[in-house]
């Protein structure tokens, strides 16, 4: 069974502060993804890894920066934290291309984050 | 840049009538269609998928279609029970380096009793 889980359900941060959002997935997958989710807006790719030390860009990566030192750990960081960051914060996974069925487009969601800042 | 357009926001059906759900995506190059739904508090989970050399998929009571041409797709939920209620989210991959999925803003569907 799948398992992706998140460093903390809820987070209270004051403007200007380095945030750091943990995320770790068990099942040995080449992809991690950030997103936020804000009503009417939907899921919104802030970044995504396919492989270790490897990272892009998604649709709205400002403000935002990314680590994956190890595999199974992607991390999401606000250098300097501010109100318009308030928010649900989601990771998920998935297989790479190694997957030779359908299943490797499947992405498993965490708990997720809902981050206010002050 | 790639989009996905999903609509309506809010839906609301009586229990046991039809609900469907529509996107268009911009990528012509999308080959992969998934939807997802997030009950309350809860995160999203795969409800069902299609790839864009099938038109149609089934499971039980929910379909997809696929209009590759027109770059439409939809869900189908047949038989809606109250526990149908969440939001939906449909979704387009795309390729730009890695595996980039495109989300659309999400359908909250209420089912009546």
């Amino acid at each position: 069974d799948v398992k992706v889980t998140q460093s903390s359900r809820y987070l209270v941060k004051r403007t200007g502060e380095k945030v750091f959002l943990e995320c770790v997935q068990d099942m040995d997958h080449e992809n991690m993804f950030w997103y936020r989710q804000d009503p009417g807006l939907g899921l919104r790719l802030i970044y995504f890894s396919y492989d270790v030390k490897m990272k892009e860009k998604g649709d709205i990566p400002e403000g935002y920066s990314v680590s994956r030192e190890k595999k199974e750990r992607f991390s999401l960081i606000l250098e300097s934290a501010s109100t318009n960051q308030t928010s649900m914060y989601l990771c998920a996974s998935s297989l790479g291309t190694r997957g030779a069925t359908l299943k490797y487009n499947e992405q498993f969601f965490g708990p997720g984050t809902r981050l206010t800042v002050l | 840049g790639e989009n996905v357009e999903q609509h309506p926001s809010t839906l609301s059906v009586q229990e046991g009538d039809s609900a469907v759900i529509k996107c268009t995506y911009s990528d012509s190059a999308s080959n992969y269609f998934p939807w997802y739904k997030q009950e309350l508090g809860k995160r999203p989970q795969l409800i069902i998928d299609i790839r864009s050399n099938v038109g149609e998929k089934k499971d039980q009571r929910i379909a997809v279609t696929l209009n590759k041409t027109a770059k439409h797709f939809s869900l189908h939920i047949t038989e809606t029970q109250p526990e149908d209620s969440a939001v939906y989210f449909c979704a387009a991959r795309v390729r730009t380096g890695g595996f980039k999925t495109i989300f659309g803003a999400g359908t909250r569907l209420f089912v009546k009793a």
